[in-house]
Order: structure tokens, then C-alpha cells, then sequence
């Protein structure tokens, strides 16, 4: 969907570094989504956020770190990198507040930590 | 927690063939939402069901919330080779905010 981008598509880095993945929807939805994908697993929810300023954690969120200073701008912040934080990293929105609309997914972030 | 659990995890059928998927929640859930990703893609939104026992379809796919809304089912009739991809089903509880994604299954069509 055009309407949220993820940024970069790729990234390689190494253990210790810190990282951040960009997230930018221009659809004013309230709700954004962190998610990881790895095999097995399905898609994992790391942090979400209701609104501008208020962010929640999810199933998986040790070692990430979200801020939401703007309503379409949701980035993700891994501190201190770690060989078990290489994924997929899908960043997700949604209009409505109960969460009885759907997501719309960005195409994703492949990050690799050696 | 919430958990959601999808079976099976990998599927190959011929093409032609029917193929479902079975989705099912540790509690009740308030809505289930069905998803489609296609290989190397990223998830899209397919359907929602709110009622119990709801059944819902789009052309070949045939979506079913079951009565008690603890657990949910997709079929395909006739499968074809635009079908391949991973199928997640994600519900939410009520009055719990966040959506859980089932573990999807993979849905390999063979020509």
C-alpha cells in the first residue's frame, strides 16, 4: 500500500550497533504497529501505539525502544543489536481506535545482524 | 496471554484441489480477521467476521467464525496457483486492545 513506507527495505549491521527503522503512513490512522516475522512464529507483535505520544508494549518488545512525536511517524529503535533481532520487521497502521479495522502493512524491513 | 494457533503449518495440494485452514484461540474472541501473504509480500487484510457463526465469502474463499468465537476456518474451493502464499487469521479478545496473529500456514499450490 503506497500509503505507509517502511524504511530501509535492507539493512545489514553488526551486534552493538544500534539501529532504527523508519515507519511513515499518511492515512492520519491513529494505531501503528511494530511486528517481527521469523519462521515458526508467525507475526509478533513488539509495540504499538494508540495515538501521537502514547505507545504500549507487545508480546516481544525486550530490547526495542518506539517514540511517536507525530501521528504518521512511528520508528523503531533497536539500542544494542543482537544476532536474535535479525527478522522481518513489518510496521502496520489502522484508523480505528477498537481495533475493527483492518491493518495495513508496510512492505517490510529484512535486517540482519552479524 | 492470548494465544492463537493455526493448523497445519504447511500445506501442498494440487492444483484444483480444496485446501482450509483452521485457526483457533486460547479464549473468546471478539472478531477475527483473515490475511494473505504472498512470497516475499507483506500481510493483506482479506476479511473480518464479528458474529458468531458468521460465514462469509469471497469468490472461492469461504470464511466461518465458529459459534462459540473461540475459533475460525478458511476454504478454498479449487485452488489455483494465484493462491500460494501464507494465510494468517488474527483475532482480539474483548476488552483487550491488542490483535494476536496466528502462526499462519503455508499454502504451497502444485501445478
Amino acid at each position: 500500500d503506497a500509503g505507509i513506507t517502511q524504511s530501509p527495505r535492507y539493512k545489514i549491521t553488526e551486534t552493538g550497533r544500534q539501529v532504527t527503522l523508519m515507519c511513515h503512513q499518511t492515512w492520519s490512522h491513529s494505531y501503528m504497529f511494530w511486528y517481527r516475522q521469523d519462521l515458526g512464529h508467525g507475526l509478533r507483535l513488539i509495540y504499538y501505539s494508540a495515538a501521537a505520544d502514547i505507545t504500549d508494549k507487545g508480546e516481544v518488545p525486550d530490547g526495542y525502544v518506539v517514540s511517536r512525536s507525530k501521528t504518521e511517524n512511528f520508528p523503531l529503535t533497536l539500542e544494542s543489536a543482537t544476532r536474535s533481532q535479525t527478522s522481518v520487521y513489518f510496521c502496520a497502521s489502522s484508523e480505528s481506535p477498537d481495533l475493527n479495522q483492518p491493518q495495513h502493512f508496510g512492505d517490510g524491513t529484512r535486517l540482519s545482524i552479524l | 496471554g492470548q494465544q492463537v494457533m493455526q493448523i497445519p503449518q504447511y500445506q501442498h495440494v494440487q492444483e484444483g484441489e480444496d485446501f482450509t485452514t483452521y485457526c483457533n484461540s486460547s479464549t473468546t474472541l471478539s472478531n477475527i480477521q483473515w490475511y494473505k501473504q504472498r512470497p516475499g509480500g507483506h500481510p493483506v487484510f482479506l476479511i473480518q467476521l464479528v458474529k458468531s457463526g458468521e460465514v462469509k465469502k469471497q469468490k472461492r474463499l469461504t470464511f466461518q467464525f465458529g459459534e462459540a468465537k473461540k475459533n475460525s476456518s478458511l476454504h478454498i474451493t479449487a485452488t489455483q496457483t494465484t493462491d500460494v502464499g501464507t494465510y494468517f487469521c488474527a483475532g482480539r479478545a474483548g476488552g483487550y486492545q491488542k490483535v494476536t496473529f496466528g502462526t499462519g500456514t503455508k499454502l504451497q499450490v502444485i501445478p
